[in-house]
Protein backbone atom coordinates (compact mmCIF):
# COMPACT_ATOMS: atom_id res chain seq x y z
CA UNK A 1 0.00 0.00 0.00
CA UNK A 2 1.15 3.18 -0.93
CA UNK A 3 2.45 5.72 2.30
CA UNK A 4 2.91 9.28 1.71
CA UNK A 5 4.88 11.24 4.44
CA UNK A 6 5.52 15.10 4.56
CA UNK A 7 8.26 16.54 6.81
CA UNK A 8 8.43 18.52 8.79
CA UNK A 9 4.61 18.17 10.43
CA UNK A 10 4.83 22.14 11.04
CA UNK A 11 7.04 24.54 10.07
CA UNK A 12 6.97 28.49 11.31
CA UNK A 13 9.62 31.11 8.94
CA UNK A 14 9.63 34.95 9.16
CA UNK A 15 8.00 36.96 6.41
CA UNK A 16 9.86 37.02 2.78
CA UNK A 17 11.71 34.01 3.76
CA UNK A 18 11.59 30.83 0.92
CA UNK A 19 10.94 27.74 1.81
CA UNK A 20 10.52 24.49 0.78
CA UNK A 21 7.94 21.79 1.79
CA UNK A 22 9.20 17.97 1.44
CA UNK A 23 6.57 15.18 0.50
CA UNK A 24 7.52 11.11 0.05
CA UNK A 25 5.93 8.68 -1.03
CA UNK A 26 6.62 4.52 -1.38
CA UNK A 27 5.57 3.58 -4.23
CA UNK A 28 6.52 4.90 -7.56
CA UNK A 29 4.14 3.70 -9.33
CA UNK A 30 1.95 6.83 -9.57
CA UNK A 31 -0.28 8.96 -12.02
CA UNK A 32 0.09 12.36 -10.32
CA UNK A 33 1.01 14.21 -7.53
CA UNK A 34 -1.13 17.26 -6.09
CA UNK A 35 -0.63 20.09 -3.45
CA UNK A 36 -3.13 20.99 -1.82
CA UNK A 37 -3.63 23.96 0.88
CA UNK A 38 -6.40 23.69 4.05
CA UNK A 39 -6.95 26.39 6.07
CA UNK A 40 -8.14 25.52 9.13
CA UNK A 41 -12.09 24.24 9.22
CA UNK A 42 -11.83 24.55 5.68
CA UNK A 43 -11.68 21.97 2.31
CA UNK A 44 -8.79 21.75 0.28
CA UNK A 45 -7.52 23.94 -2.20
CA UNK A 46 -5.73 22.08 -5.06
CA UNK A 47 -2.06 24.50 -6.00
CA UNK A 48 -0.83 22.44 -8.78
CA UNK A 49 -1.06 19.28 -10.15
CA UNK A 50 2.52 17.36 -11.63
CA UNK A 51 1.73 14.51 -14.05
CA UNK A 52 4.44 11.31 -13.45
CA UNK A 53 5.65 12.37 -17.01
CA UNK A 54 6.73 15.90 -15.94
CA UNK A 55 9.40 17.48 -13.73
CA UNK A 56 8.17 20.61 -11.87
CA UNK A 57 5.11 22.50 -12.20
CA UNK A 58 5.14 26.78 -11.52
CA UNK A 59 1.94 28.62 -10.51
CA UNK A 60 2.77 32.63 -8.94
CA UNK A 61 5.21 31.91 -6.10
CA UNK A 62 4.75 28.42 -6.02
CA UNK A 63 7.09 25.75 -7.16
CA UNK A 64 6.22 21.75 -7.20
CA UNK A 65 9.30 19.67 -7.91
CA UNK A 66 8.67 15.48 -8.89
CA UNK A 67 11.31 12.94 -8.83
CA UNK A 68 9.22 9.79 -9.17
CA UNK A 69 12.51 7.48 -9.27
CA UNK A 70 13.59 8.39 -6.05
CA UNK A 71 9.44 8.80 -4.63
CA UNK A 72 9.97 12.32 -3.63
CA UNK A 73 8.14 16.07 -4.21
CA UNK A 74 9.12 19.66 -3.12
CA UNK A 75 6.82 22.78 -2.83
CA UNK A 76 9.28 25.89 -3.00
CA UNK A 77 6.93 29.03 -2.23
CA UNK A 78 9.10 32.11 -2.45
CA UNK A 79 8.83 35.12 -0.77
CA UNK A 80 6.35 33.82 1.90
CA UNK A 81 3.43 36.27 3.18
CA UNK A 82 1.15 35.68 6.28
CA UNK A 83 -1.64 34.88 4.26
CA UNK A 84 0.59 31.48 3.28
CA UNK A 85 -0.09 30.34 6.77
CA UNK A 86 -2.01 26.90 6.20
CA UNK A 87 -1.48 23.67 6.59
CA UNK A 88 0.22 21.58 2.86
CA UNK A 89 -0.60 18.41 2.10
CA UNK A 90 0.05 16.02 -1.08
CA UNK A 91 -1.63 13.52 -2.78
CA UNK A 92 -0.61 10.38 -5.04
CA UNK A 93 -2.60 9.29 -7.18
CA UNK A 94 -1.39 5.86 -8.32
CA UNK A 95 -1.55 4.02 -11.73
CA UNK A 96 -4.92 2.29 -12.87
CA UNK A 97 -5.24 -1.04 -11.86
CA UNK A 98 -3.70 -0.44 -8.55
CA UNK A 99 -6.45 1.54 -6.84
CA UNK A 100 -8.66 4.63 -7.93
CA UNK A 101 -7.67 6.45 -4.36
CA UNK A 102 -5.73 9.53 -3.51
CA UNK A 103 -2.93 8.75 -0.97
CA UNK A 104 -2.52 11.87 1.45
CA UNK A 105 0.56 12.66 3.76
CA UNK A 106 -0.80 14.43 6.85
CA UNK A 107 0.50 17.70 5.90
CA UNK A 108 3.07 20.52 7.22
CA UNK A 109 1.57 23.27 9.56
CA UNK A 110 2.91 26.27 7.97
CA UNK A 111 3.35 29.79 9.93
CA UNK A 112 4.43 32.72 8.22
CA UNK A 113 5.01 35.38 11.00
CA UNK A 114 5.21 38.86 10.12
CA UNK B 1 -15.81 27.82 -12.09
CA UNK B 2 -15.58 24.02 -10.79
CA UNK B 3 -17.74 23.10 -7.44
CA UNK B 4 -17.82 20.40 -5.14
CA UNK B 5 -20.81 21.77 -2.75
CA UNK B 6 -21.38 19.48 0.67
CA UNK B 7 -24.67 20.14 2.27
CA UNK B 8 -23.84 21.55 5.38
CA UNK B 9 -20.80 23.21 7.06
CA UNK B 10 -21.25 22.27 10.56
CA UNK B 11 -23.82 19.51 12.31
CA UNK B 12 -24.50 18.17 15.50
CA UNK B 13 -26.64 14.81 16.05
CA UNK B 14 -27.20 12.67 18.63
CA UNK B 15 -25.68 9.05 19.07
CA UNK B 16 -27.93 6.53 17.18
CA UNK B 17 -29.14 9.02 14.91
CA UNK B 18 -29.08 7.87 11.07
CA UNK B 19 -27.48 10.73 9.41
CA UNK B 20 -26.96 11.53 6.02
CA UNK B 21 -24.06 14.05 4.44
CA UNK B 22 -24.89 15.44 1.06
CA UNK B 23 -22.10 15.88 -1.67
CA UNK B 24 -22.57 17.58 -5.33
CA UNK B 25 -20.18 18.40 -8.21
CA UNK B 26 -21.09 20.43 -11.03
CA UNK B 27 -18.08 19.31 -13.13
CA UNK B 28 -19.59 15.67 -14.88
CA UNK B 29 -17.26 13.90 -12.85
CA UNK B 30 -17.13 9.68 -12.96
CA UNK B 31 -15.31 9.44 -9.29
CA UNK B 32 -16.27 11.32 -6.38
CA UNK B 33 -14.77 10.29 -2.81
CA UNK B 34 -15.84 10.33 0.74
CA UNK B 35 -12.72 10.81 3.17
CA UNK B 36 -12.54 11.58 6.56
CA UNK B 37 -10.01 13.78 8.48
CA UNK B 38 -8.78 13.62 11.64
CA UNK B 39 -5.48 14.88 13.67
CA UNK B 40 -2.76 12.90 13.61
CA UNK B 41 -4.42 10.38 10.91
CA UNK B 42 -4.96 12.18 7.69
CA UNK B 43 -7.66 11.75 5.10
CA UNK B 44 -8.67 8.27 5.58
CA UNK B 45 -10.82 6.70 2.34
CA UNK B 46 -14.56 6.29 3.60
CA UNK B 47 -15.46 5.13 0.20
CA UNK B 48 -15.37 5.94 -3.73
CA UNK B 49 -17.66 5.75 -6.37
CA UNK B 50 -16.42 5.36 -10.06
CA UNK B 51 -20.20 5.69 -11.81
CA UNK B 52 -23.97 5.84 -10.84
CA UNK B 53 -24.96 2.98 -8.37
CA UNK B 54 -21.05 1.41 -8.39
CA UNK B 55 -19.17 1.66 -5.20
CA UNK B 56 -16.04 0.80 -3.48
CA UNK B 57 -15.26 0.59 -0.17
CA UNK B 58 -12.68 2.56 1.27
CA UNK B 59 -9.79 1.89 4.42
CA UNK B 60 -12.26 2.30 6.60
CA UNK B 61 -15.85 1.86 5.50
CA UNK B 62 -17.27 0.12 9.02
CA UNK B 63 -20.25 2.21 10.10
CA UNK B 64 -20.84 3.73 6.59
CA UNK B 65 -22.68 3.37 3.78
CA UNK B 66 -23.06 5.44 0.61
CA UNK B 67 -25.90 6.15 -2.71
CA UNK B 68 -25.23 7.21 -5.47
CA UNK B 69 -28.16 7.80 -7.64
CA UNK B 70 -26.90 10.26 -9.67
CA UNK B 71 -24.25 11.15 -11.67
CA UNK B 72 -23.77 14.41 -9.63
CA UNK B 73 -24.77 13.64 -6.09
CA UNK B 74 -22.64 11.08 -3.92
CA UNK B 75 -23.80 10.98 -0.23
CA UNK B 76 -22.64 9.84 3.01
CA UNK B 77 -24.70 7.80 5.46
CA UNK B 78 -24.06 7.29 8.90
CA UNK B 79 -26.41 4.35 10.13
CA UNK B 80 -26.10 4.87 14.02
CA UNK B 81 -24.15 7.64 14.36
CA UNK B 82 -21.43 7.14 17.41
CA UNK B 83 -19.05 9.63 19.19
CA UNK B 84 -16.28 7.54 17.34
CA UNK B 85 -17.70 9.34 14.02
CA UNK B 86 -17.10 12.95 15.42
CA UNK B 87 -14.45 14.30 12.76
CA UNK B 88 -14.49 16.20 9.49
CA UNK B 89 -15.93 14.89 6.38
CA UNK B 90 -14.73 15.73 3.18
CA UNK B 91 -16.70 15.33 -0.78
CA UNK B 92 -14.10 15.28 -3.54
CA UNK B 93 -14.83 14.45 -7.09
CA UNK B 94 -12.28 13.49 -10.43
CA UNK B 95 -12.56 12.60 -13.57
CA UNK B 96 -12.22 8.79 -14.29
CA UNK B 97 -8.75 9.71 -16.33
CA UNK B 98 -5.99 9.35 -14.05
CA UNK B 99 -4.49 12.44 -15.14
CA UNK B 100 -6.61 14.82 -13.77
CA UNK B 101 -7.10 16.78 -10.37
CA UNK B 102 -9.27 16.13 -7.83
CA UNK B 103 -11.49 19.33 -6.29
CA UNK B 104 -12.65 18.92 -2.57
CA UNK B 105 -16.04 20.44 -1.19
CA UNK B 106 -15.80 22.43 1.81
CA UNK B 107 -15.89 20.17 5.00
CA UNK B 108 -18.64 19.13 6.96
CA UNK B 109 -17.82 19.41 10.65
CA UNK B 110 -19.94 16.64 12.02
CA UNK B 111 -20.04 16.10 16.06
CA UNK B 112 -22.08 13.23 17.77
CA UNK B 113 -22.92 13.63 20.90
Amino acid sequence: KQEVTQIPAALSVPEGENLVLNCSFTDSAIYNLQWFRQDPGKGLTSLLLIQSSQREQTSGRLNASLDKSSGRSTLYIAASQPGDSATYLCAVRPLPNTGNQFYFGTGTSLTVIP
Amino acid sequence: DVKVTQSSRYLVKRTGEKVFLECVQDMDHENMFWYRQDPGLGLRLIYFSYDVKMKEKGDIPEGYSVSREKKERFSLILESASTNQTSMYLCASSLWQGGTEAFFGQGTRLTVV
